[in-house]
């Protein structure tokens, strides 16, 4: 079965670097997703991502934050200065296209657990 | 807007017994929802969904019916097993194109030999 892969599966850097996280989503996919889950606390909503431009940000995803498709397979979340409060497991996702009146389900990877010192 | 409430844990069950984990949601237009769960140290995955009303999602002795009336989807299990413990979520996305997904809070379920 396809499956969303992300990388690294643990990333630990010091307050106000710079942090990339690598997704790659299910080939034929064409919406992509940035999920933050802050320890013992919900899934939030970051980004979502189609066509080559954001579609929908929530609050959390300020100028601190960007996404980009550089080629055909990768989808990254850089942060650009971290912050302790960054802290969190990031879960990339990918859906494909859905109809209206249809539903759809978004596949998750395994997330990245990010530790900011 | 749009949002999903779960009821708050622990749950804390003996093995073989009921399960309910009620949650309701709010939403505009006819969204689909969704139980997710979470293992831990691990991802999410996916344990069953419905897309209209009147669906029954079911998944490993799960099930879940989708309620517009009560604009519920409670998770149940008839037998649960210490395996079961875990944190589910329940979840919602609306059928616009994408697949942004909101969240509950998550209720962590501890099941004891």
């Amino acid at each position: 079965e396809p499956e969303v892969t992300q990388t690294p599966s643990h990333q630990v850097t010091q307050m106000g670097q710079e942090v990339i996280l690598r997704c790659v989503p299910i080939s034929n996919h064409l919406y992509f997703y940035w999920y933050r889950q802050i320890l013992g606390q919900k899934v939030e909503f970051l980004v979502s991502f189609y066509n080559n431009e954001i579609s929908e940000k929530s609050e959390i995803f300020d100028d601190q934050f960007s996404v980009e498709r550089p080629d055909g397979s990768n989808f990254t979340l850089k942060i650009r200065s971290t912050k302790l409060e960054d802290s969190a497991m990031y879960f990339c996702a990918s859906s494909e296209i859905v109809r209206r009146g249809t539903g759809s389900t978004g596949y998750f990877g395994p997330g990245t657990r990010l530790t900011v010192t | 807007g749009n949002s999903v409430t779960q009821m708050e844990g622990p749950v804390t069950l003996s093995e073989e017994a009921f399960l309910t984990i009620n949650c309701t949601y709010t939403a505009t237009g006819y969204p689909s929802l969704f139980w997710y769960v979470q293992y831990p140290g691990e991802g999410l995955q996916l344990l069953l969904k419905a897309t209209k009303a009147d669906d029954k999602g079911s998944n490993k002795g799960f099930e879940a019916t989708y309620r517009k009336e009560t604009t519920s989807f409670h998770l149940e299990k008839g037998s649960v097993q210490v395996s079961d413990s875990a944190v589910y979520f329940c979840a919602l996305s609306r059928n616009t194109g994408g697949f942004k997904t909101i969240f509950g809070a998550g209720t962590r379920l501890f099941v004891k030999a």
